[in-house]
């Protein structure tokens, strides 16, 4: 079975700083792909990015980057330029292929201080 | 666009009553998910379909039950509420193609409290 494990319970940081989130899993799968979602408080879970892991180049949306290491199971979520608005839980996630069903970590409380 | 939606958003129930969250998309998704999620923790599944008439269990599924009679519509049954189930539970959906890991849509949640 997979395992998702997120670190740090809680991080912050300053408005305009660079904070990078840690995620590692465990799998003995080779396709799958990961996923950090978004949990404000509102609770609606939003998707933030994905990454295929059979591709070598890191996805990116605007401020928010990952850093894939497929063979340390390592997906860190980079958010730059941080802004208060993203203040909110983050959950990384993990997808075997063809499984369609997410396995969550427990969540990374952020908090974005002004 | 609706996308998913859920209902009731918020709900108390007495221990031993039964209810049904109710779940639709307007998406055309053949996947559907729902999944709880505890204080402090990451989203559970509870169940899953992947089309009409099939349903099956995932990591929690004791407590309740599900049906899929239409594409759009997966409720979620409650029988015989017990503290333990009080949550949110989270419905979701997405369209399986060719290539896995297709993204998934989640609803706004509901709150339920069993008291």
């Amino acid at each position: 079975a997979q395992t998702v494990t997120q670190s740090q319970p809680e991080m912050s940081v300053q408005e305009a700083e660079t904070v990078t989130l840690s995620c590692t899993y465990d799998t003995s799968e080779n396709n799958y792909y990961l996923f950090w979602y978004k949990q404000p408080p509102s609770r609606q879970m939003i998707l933030v990015i994905r990454q295929e892991a059979y591709k070598q180049q890191n996805a990116t949306e605007n401020r928010f980057s990952v850093n894939f290491q497929k063979a340390a199971k390592s997906f860190s979520l980079k958010i730059s330029d941080s802004q208060l608005g993203d203040t909110a839980m983050y959950f990384c996630a993990f997808m075997k292929q063809g499984s369609e069903k997410l396995v969550f970590g427990k969540g990374t409380k952020l908090t974005v201080n002004p | 666009n609706a996308g998913v939606t859920q209902t009731p958003k918020f709900r108390i129930l007495k221990i031993g009553q039964s209810m049904t969250l109710q779940c639709a998309q307007d998406m055309n998704h053949n996947y559907m998910y729902w999944y709880r999620q505890d204080p402090g923790m990451g989203l559970k599944l509870i169940y899953y379909s992947v089309g009409a008439g099939i349903t099956d269990k995932g990591e929690v599924p004791n407590g309740y039950n599900v049906s899929r009679s239409t594409t759009e519509d997966f409720p979620l049954r409650l029988e015989l509420a017990a503290p333990s189930q009080t949550s949110v539970y989270f419905c979701a959906s997405t369209r399986l193609n060719s290539f896995a890991g297709n993204t998934i849509y989640f609803g706004e949640g509901s709150w339920l409290t069993v008291v």
